[in-house]
């Protein structure tokens, strides 16, 4: 059965480091997303992107954060200069059609540590 | 406001039970979808089961049943015949109109099946 995947499943990194969180959604979606969850904390939408462009994104997703979809099956999250804050789950989705009734499909995530 | 709310933390079952776990949302919009997600200690998200806002008859996936009342504005997730498996942190979401890309989460609630 086709699935999101995602690396790395862990990563460690220093303040003020740059991170890329990669994904490749199921192949035949077409719109993507990532969320964050910090520990104990519920499911927070960051950003979705549909045709090479960011559809919405939330408050979170400030200057610091990117997107970029750089070949056919990447997906990828950038986040420029890590804050200890930035220390969570982040999870990629895909969705095949857009639609209140259509199921975003999610990845295993990436725990990333801020130190 | 909370667009969706899951009043419950924690719970605990015994094998072979029921289980329900409450949902209850806000929305103006006429069209939008609910969801249920697993979050097993491993971390990851998995799909449950969909209740469309249109949708006559309570959706069922095997084990899972949704109690959705409309009028109300609930959507209670029924995990019949309890497996030890199923100790998960269990999340509600909601997705309105064609145009909202986004997934909005509960708190969740975590349940723990006993032996």
């Amino acid at each position: 059965e086709p699935e999101v995947t995602q690396t790395p499943s862990h990563q460690v990194t220093q303040m003020g480091q740059e991170v890329i969180l990669r994904c490749v959604p199921i192949s035949n979606h077409l719109y993507f997303y990532w969320y964050r969850q910090i520990l104990g904390q519920k499911v927070e939408f960051l950003v979705s992107f549909y045709n090479n462009e960011i559809s919405e994104k939330s408050e979170i997703f400030d200057d610091q954060f990117s997107v970029e979809r750089p070949d056919g099956s990447n997906f990828t999250l950038k986040i420029r200069s890590t804050k200890l804050e930035d220390s969570a789950m982040y999870f990629c989705a895909s969705s095949e059609a857009l639609g209140s009734q259509e199921t975003q499909y999610f990845g295993p995530g990436t725990r990333l540590l801020v130190l | 406001a909370q667009k969706i709310t899951q009043t419950q933390p924690g719970m605990f079952v015994q094998e072979k039970e029921a289980v329900t776990l409450d949902c209850t949302y806000d929305t103006s919009d006429p069209s939008y979808g609910l969801f249920w997600y697993k979050q097993p200690s491993s971390g990851e998200m998995i799909f449950l089961i969909y209740q469309g806002s249109y949708d006559q008859q309570n959706a069922t996936e095997g084990r899972y049943s949704l109690n959705f009342q409309k009028a109300r504005k609930s959507a209670n997730l029924v995990i019949s015949a309890s497996q030890l498996g199923d100790s998960a942190m269990y999340f509600c979401a909601m997705r309105e109109a064609v145009n909202d890309y986004k997934l909005s989460f509960g708190a969740g609630t975590t349940v723990t099946v006993r032996a």
